[in-house]
């Protein structure tokens, strides 16, 4: 059975005080992983998909990592309006839908 | 980029009736997803959805709860019947659009409270 864990399930900064959220997964044969965005009351927002170890993509202050048996979202100088629940998903061997973890609570004090 | 238009947002609803949630996609897709999101918990996938034939429902949940429609490859409808305080959640409707370079696509989600 596919598991995600995420850490921390909140993480406090200041404005500009960078950091990384983790995501940590057991699958079987990963087919990709995502990371999304959630903001209080609404659907979660699409951020990235990687698909195999070593890779990394960008976007604005946010850089996600991929090895074998984790992801890092990482946070460079992050603002208030970057506050937000994060989720990191899996899409594994030959299912259709993807695994969630539990989600990273980031509030960022101005 | 592709919409999921999610209705209503939210409702109030009396112990014992039901609530149907419609998912409308800007896009012919082959399967839609409907999850539930338990206050200040993930997502838990409720079932799959494809146009044509029954919906597959994931352990825990049953059709007699949960009855799916998806008439069309754009739009399908989640209904929660006899609904209980417990069933007080976010529901979220989801696809596949444009491959998976561009992840799932997500409605807004219905809010639903039961009184």
């Amino acid at each position: 059975e596919d598991q995600v864990t995420q850490s921390p399930e909140a993480l406090r900064l200041q404005e500009g005080e960078s950091s990384s959220l983790n995501c940590s997964y057991t699958v079987s044969g990963l087919r990709g992983l995502f990371w999304y965005r959630q903001d209080p009351g609404k659907g979660p927002e699409f951020l990235f998909t990687l698909y195999s170890a070593g890779e990394e993509k960008e976007k604005e202050r946010l850089k996600a990592t991929l090895t074998k048996k984790e992801s890092f979202l990482h946070i460079t100088a992050p603002k208030p309006e970057d506050s937000a629940t994060y989720l990191c998903a899996v899409l594994s061997g030959s299912a259709r839908q993807l695994t969630f973890g539990s989600g990273t609570q980031l509030t960022v004090l101005p | 980029s592709a919409v999921i238009s999610q209705k209503p947002s939210r409702d109030i609803c009396q112990r014992g009736t039901s609530l149907t949630i419609q998912c409308q996609v800007d896009s012919q897709v082959t399967m839609m997803f409907w999850y539930r999101q338990q206050p200040g918990q993930s997502l838990t996938l409720i079932a799959t959805a494809n146009q044509g034939s029954e919906a597959t429902y994931e352990s825990g949940f049953v059709i007699d709860k949960f009855p799916i429609s998806r008439p069309n490859l754009t739009f399908s409808t989640l209904t929660v019947s006899n609904m209980s305080p417990e069933d007080s959640s976010i529901y979220l409707c989801s696809a596949q659009i444009g491959g998976t370079n561009y992840g799932y696509t997500f409605g807004s989600g219905t809010r639903l409270t039961v009184v």
